[in-house]
């Protein structure tokens, strides 16, 4: 089944850029999605497919994905944000389409 | 507002039976499929399967096949996930989480737009 791969954590300063990586076999031919997920909460959807934005998340969040990395870009970063985000595609025609990366815990310092 | 409501939290003993449930409201229903992924205690998200409430139609990753049941019930707008004999590693946070369409080169990818609350089932002799 098809593997995404993230970085188990990612440290930033308040006011800086986080930028949360998720790797996979060209995954730049995938659409990539992105989820936050605070503590004892459900996830929420932040980015989809590879930079759309749903209604309400802040411009703050952006992705991109090209070749065998996708990225989740957060600029000015807050405590807020602190958080485990997860990368995930529908890798179609797999027995198992529905694949999320391992999580990456992004802490605010 | 679109919502997805999900049963409360379990307990159980090993062996028994159990169905938790998702009620969905301010959408149309059969119009979306419903997913369903397990959260096992700090570890992270696993997609189980997912079904096609319009005909209850479901789908399971190998992980998960054989396993549990998913479901759905149009005319309660309601999916269920179901199991027939738990076992101590079925302890996790369930949730339920509606997936969106986008039409891609290979045909449709899925993501998933709203989600549940979750249900902790923990299964405890």
């Amino acid at each position: 089944s098809y593997v995404l791969t993230q970085p188990p954590s990612v440290s930033v300063a308040p006011g800086k850029t986080a930028r949360i990586t998720c790797g996979g076999n060209n995954i730049g031919s995938e659409s990539v999605h992105w989820y936050q997920q605070k503590p004892v909460q459900a996830p929420v959807l932040v980015v989809y497919d590879d930079s759309d934005r749903p209604s309400g998340i802040p411009e703050r969040f952006s992705g991109s994905n090209s070749g065998n990395t996708a990225t989740l870009t957060i600029s000015r970063v807050e405590a807020g944000d602190e958080a485990d985000y997860y990368c995930q595609v529908w890798h179609t025609g797999s027995a198992h389409p529905g694949v999320f990366g391992g999580g990456t815990k992004l802490t605010v310092l | 507002e679109v919502q997805l409501v999900q049963s409360g939290a379990e307990v159980k003993k090993p062996g028994e039976s159990l169905r938790i449930s998702c009620k969905a409201s301010g959408y149309s229903f059969t119009n979306y499929w419903i997913s369903w992924v397990r959260q096992m205690p700090g570890k992270g998200l696993e997609w189980m399967g997912k079904v096609d409430p319009a005909d209850s139609h479901a789908s399971y990753s190998p992980s998960f096949q054989g396993h549990v049941t998913i479901s759905a019930d149009k005319s309660i707008n309601t999916a269920y996930l179901q199991w027939s004999s738990l076992t101590a590693s079925d302890t996790a946070m369930y949730y339920c989480a509606r997936l969106r369409a986008i039409s891609g080169g290979l045909g449709y990818y899925y993501y998933m737009d709203v989600w549940g609350k979750g249900t902790t089932v923990t299964v405890s002799s």
